[in-house]
């Protein structure tokens, strides 16, 4: 079955340490995307990539890393210079072209201790 | 700066009932409007990928309506069901990049 998944659910964090949040698509998408969920916001842009060794800023991307090495891989690192990193972190995917539908990842929670 | 706004923010009705809610975007430069569902603990998954103005597009008993023109869609439900409590989300695909709306939050009491 073709999707995108995300790992790990749930990650735990203590103050001052990077992590990195795992994003993976089979969907042979060219696009994808990773949102920043908080109580009672939209879905706010970290990072989008269009394409393989390929990705741009987005609305929110201070304190955060990516990569994007393979087409079906876009990990996102979350380091100790974001300051308030206790979110919902969602993974999407699309085909290229502008505005097709996205297809999302279940999403990790990470907490900061 | 680009901004969707999505109405009301929460909603609870009864079963049986019929229930809307409303997105607004930017007029200019339109390409698409999406409507998401977002169930709790599921990933968000596209309803509706909207292109003309005047559009009206159907799945089960939720529909939706597009006008371009004035910057809103609607989106219907009728005789609400317990299973379609969910966070709705519309989203304005701009140039590479979406931005979303708040999302309603449905909430259907049996």
């Amino acid at each position: 079955d073709g999707g995108i998944t995300q790992s790990p659910k749930y990650l735990f964090r203590k103050e001052g340490q990077n992590v990195t949040l795992s994003c993976e698509q089979n969907l042979n998408h060219d696009a994808m995307y990773w949102y920043r969920q908080d109580p009672g916001q939209g879905l706010r842009l970290i990072y989008y990539s269009q394409i393989v060794n390929d990705f741009q800023k987005g609305d929110i991307a201070e304190g955060y890393s990516v990569s994007r090495e393979k087409k079906e891989s876009f990990p996102l690192t979350v380091t100790s210079a974001q300051k308030n990193p206790t979110a919902f972190y969602l993974c999407a995917s699309s085909i290229a072209a502008q505005g097709n539908e996205q297809f999302f990842g279940p999403g990790t929670r990470l907490t900061v201790l | 700066i680009l901004n969707v706004e999505q109405s009301p923010q929460s909603l609870h009705v009864q079963e049986g009932d019929s229930t809307n809610f409303t997105c607004s975007f930017p007029s200019s430069n339109f390409y698409a409007l999406h409507w998401y569902r977002w169930e709790t603990a599921k990933s968000p998954e596209a309803l509706f990928v909207m292109t003309l103005n005047g559009d009206e597009k159907k799945k089960g008993r939720i529909s939706a309506t597009l006008n371009t023109k004035e910057g809103y869609s609607y989106l219907y439900i009728k005789g609400s069901q317990p299973e379609d409590s969910a966070t709705y989300l519309c989203a304005f695909p701009g140039t590479y990049k979406y931005i979303f709306g708040t999302g309603t939050r449905l909430k259907v009491l049996a």
